[in-house]
């Protein structure tokens, strides 16, 4: 099966500095990254979807500048939460998806928990 | 209107019992429909994936899926306390590699 890891699991850090969480696709190509994030017993909410060697595209309310994200190659992408406050707090998870593959869906890697004090 | 409704629980079943979860949707465009199991603290997990209305079983799972009535279903036979978790349902108009539009889940309580 499709295998997505991510790095951190889990990081604690200072208010004011910037984490970068990596999303890797272990075992298939990934054209299409996809981030959200999960407050407690909340479902997950999209916050930008990228493709390979492009700008990603941001949902609306999630400022761009604030989670930079980085799709250098189809095997990683990466998010980095500039600036971070207490209230960036959150589970982030990725997904990725390749349009070749014969079951057409997302796989999702396994989270990582951020805490900001 | 919620474009994904889904009952957030929490549905608490004896082990070996029938289970089954539901969504409604609102969205008559969307086409493929796909069940996740997210444990605690831990990232969804793909179980179910179906296009359009019908059935589809793998092992003690089904999914279906009534376009007409915008509804879908899991159903799980002879439940564990393993399965405990909770379960989001997803939806998408183009592909399941697409944006997807997932329910608020549904917390499961297997109880042995």
């Amino acid at each position: 099966g499709a295998v997505v890891s991510q790095h951190p699991s889990w990081v604690i850090c200072k208010s004011g500095t910037s984490v970068k969480i990596e999303c890797r696709s272990l075992d298939f190509q990934a054209t299409t990254m996809f981030w959200y994030r999960q407050f407690p017993k909340q479902s997950l909410m999209l916050m930008a979807t990228s493709n390979e060697g492009s700008k990603a595209t941001y949902e609306q309310g999630v400022e761009k500048d604030k989670f930079l994200i980085n799709h250098a190659s189809l095997t990683l992408s990466t998010l980095t939460v500039t600036s971070a406050h207490p209230e960036d707090s959150s589970f982030y998870i990725c997904s990725a998806s390749n349009a070749l593959a014969e079951q057409e869906t997302q796989y999702f890697g396994p989270g990582t928990r951020l805490l900001v004090l | 209107q919620k474009e994904v409704e889904q009952d957030p629980g929490p549905l608490s079943v004896p082990e070996g019992a029938i289970v089954s979860l539901n969504c409604t949707y609102s969205n008559s465009a969307f086409q493929y429909f796909m069940w996740y199991r997210q444990y605690s603290r831990k990232g969804p997990e793909l179980l179910m994936y179906t296009y359009s209305s019908g059935n589809k079983e793998d092992g003690r799972f089904t999914a279906q899926v009534d376009k007409s009535s915008k509804y879908i279903s899991l159903f799980i036979r002879d439940s564990q306390p393993s399965d405990s978790a909770t379960y989001l349902c997803a939806m998408s108009e183009r592909s399941g590699y697409s944006t997807l539009t997932f329910g608020k889940g549904t917390m499961l309580l297997v109880s042995p």
